[in-house]
């Protein structure tokens, strides 16, 4: 199992540019989940997908949207890119959002918006 | 608006001591969860407290949860260096909010030697 994987790893982008971070997880679990970890404020949950076919925002969605493309894979879109959104990103899985399971994280993609 | 906040935020440590993290949280929640992070590496799930009470320890560290005082505690016994990590702790919304976990701003913790 390669658990939780997050492509790229790394990323430059100019303002104005748009790109798509992918996440994809082999653990048949249901929920997903994006977030944006900045330095001295934890991580923030950005969106959320309970279930295949579901997203929800979280607590900063603005300037981001989400695609649950399948089970597997959950994808977040900056359509354009501001130095704002210089960030580490980290996507997660977990069995069931309602069950209260511990979320697996990916690896993280640090992106940088010049 | 949930508030989740750890304290210290940064605790510098000899090897052979012991020490307690702090995890405060402003609105009923019943499921907390503490993440060790390595540096520049990603978030590994320590415990899962999930109710009033809940104690669960592992090697060196041990977590408990107070759902009446909305505080949990990470306690260190016996320091090593293979502990130096940042350390967060994260709350769950109770009702339909499942799944959208608050953090706290994290704890780095150095163990010297």
């Amino acid at each position: 199992n390669a658990g939780v994987t997050q492509t790229p790893k790394f990323q430059v982008l100019k303002t104005g540019q748009s790109m798509t971070l992918q996440c994809a997880q082999d653990m048949n679990h249901n929920s997903m989940y994006w977030y944006r970890q900045d330095p001295g404020m934890g991580l923030r949950l950005i969106y959320y997908s309970a279930s295949e076919g579901t997203t929800d925002k979280g607590e900063v969605p603005n300037g981001y949207n989400v695609s649950r493309l399948n089970k597997r894979e959950f994808s977040l879109r900056l359509e354009s890119a501001a130095p704002s959104q210089t960030s580490v990103y980290f996507c997660a899985s977990s069995p069931l959002a309602f069950a209260r399971d511990e979320q697996y994280f990916g690896p993280g993609t640090r992106l940088t918006v010049t | 608006e949930l508030k989740v906040e750890q304290n210290p935020l940064f605790l510098s440590m000899q090897e052979g001591k012991n020490y307690t993290i702090y995890c405060n949280y402003s609105t009923t929640s019943d499921r907390l969860y503490w993440y060790r992070q390595d540096p520049g590496k990603s978030l590994e799930s320590l415990f899962v407290l999930l109710s009033n009470g809940a104690v669960k320890q592992e090697g060196r560290l041990m977590a408990s949860l107070d759902t009446k005082a909305r505080l949990s505690t990470l306690h260190i016994t016996a320091a090593v260096h293979d502990l130096s990590a940042t350390y967060f702790c994260a709350v769950d919304r109770s009702g339909t909010s499942y799944g959208k976990l608050t953090f706290g701003q994290g704890t780095i913790l150095t163990v010297h030697p």
